[in-house]
């Protein structure tokens, strides 16, 4: 049973970093079929798919554009995870930050617990 | 554009049945969605992958009462002998090259 655990800060300050974690268990983060993705989620945008990483024979990534300029997923195959950072953070990025995996590029079918993420000085 | 649009709410009385739709926009009509839902205070649960052609396979654990039902660019989540835990918010998804997308998502009132 694939499960996915997040960890990290819940506050960080305007034009820092925000970094989370995705811890994985059940599944490989190198998995040739999955892909692991970051959502994010606010009352004034909804939920909204950040980006993903993913393993074909080499690393991939895809990022939303919205974020494309500021966002980095990078896989930790040592301890089987991947974060997420999203740099020059506004209060604009306040929102629960979701991990999850999806197969063969298509439907979530694994969700992480959430995180709440404020960012404020 | 890939886009999915979602009524945002809907109500049916316990025990009744509720039939969602999230429509998918002008020429995708080949696309399959997903459904997820969220239930108060709670991260969103994935539901089912629905098909163009209404086939759907669901997640583990998805009790029989959630079907899913495709026509044209519509695909319907449909909830039968509602029960009060199924007052939650449904949004559907889907994805393309590169991209994956949600619908605004509905919230649905069990009476």
């Amino acid at each position: 049973q694939v499960q996915l655990q997040q960890s990290g800060p819940g506050l960080v300050k305007p034009s820092h970093t925000l970094s989370l974690t995705c811890a994985i268990s059940g599944d490989s983060v190198s998995s040739n079929s999955a892909a692991w993705n970051w959502i994010r989620q606010s009352p004034s945008r909804g939920l909204e798919w950040l980006g993903r990483t993913y393993y074909r024979s080499k690393w991939y990534n895809d990022y939303a554009i919205s974020v494309k300029s500021r966002i980095t997923i990078n896989p930790d195959t040592s301890k089987n995870q991947f974060s997420l950072q999203l740099n020059s953070v506004t209060p604009e990025d306040t929102a629960v930050y979701y991990c999850a995996k999806d197969v063969e590029m298509d439907a979530f079918d694994i969700w992480g617990q959430g995180t709440m993420v404020t960012v404020s000085s | 554009q890939l886009v999915l649009t979602q009524s945002p709410s809907a109500s049916a009385s316990l025990g009744a049945s509720v039939k969602l739709t999230c429509t998918l926009s002008s020429g995708h009509n080949s696309y399959a969605i997903a459904w997820h839902q969220q239930q108060p205070e709670k991260g969103p649960r994935y539901l089912m992958i629905l098909n163009s052609d209404g086939s759907h396979s669901k997640g583990d654990g998805i009790p029989d009462r959630f079907s899913g039902s495709s026509s044209g660019t519509e695909r319907y989540l449909t909830i039968s002998s509602l029960q009060s835990e199924d007052e939650a918010d449904y949004y559907c998804q889907t994805w393309d090259t590169g991209i994956q997308v949600f619908g605004g998502g509905t919230k649905l009132t069990v009476l």
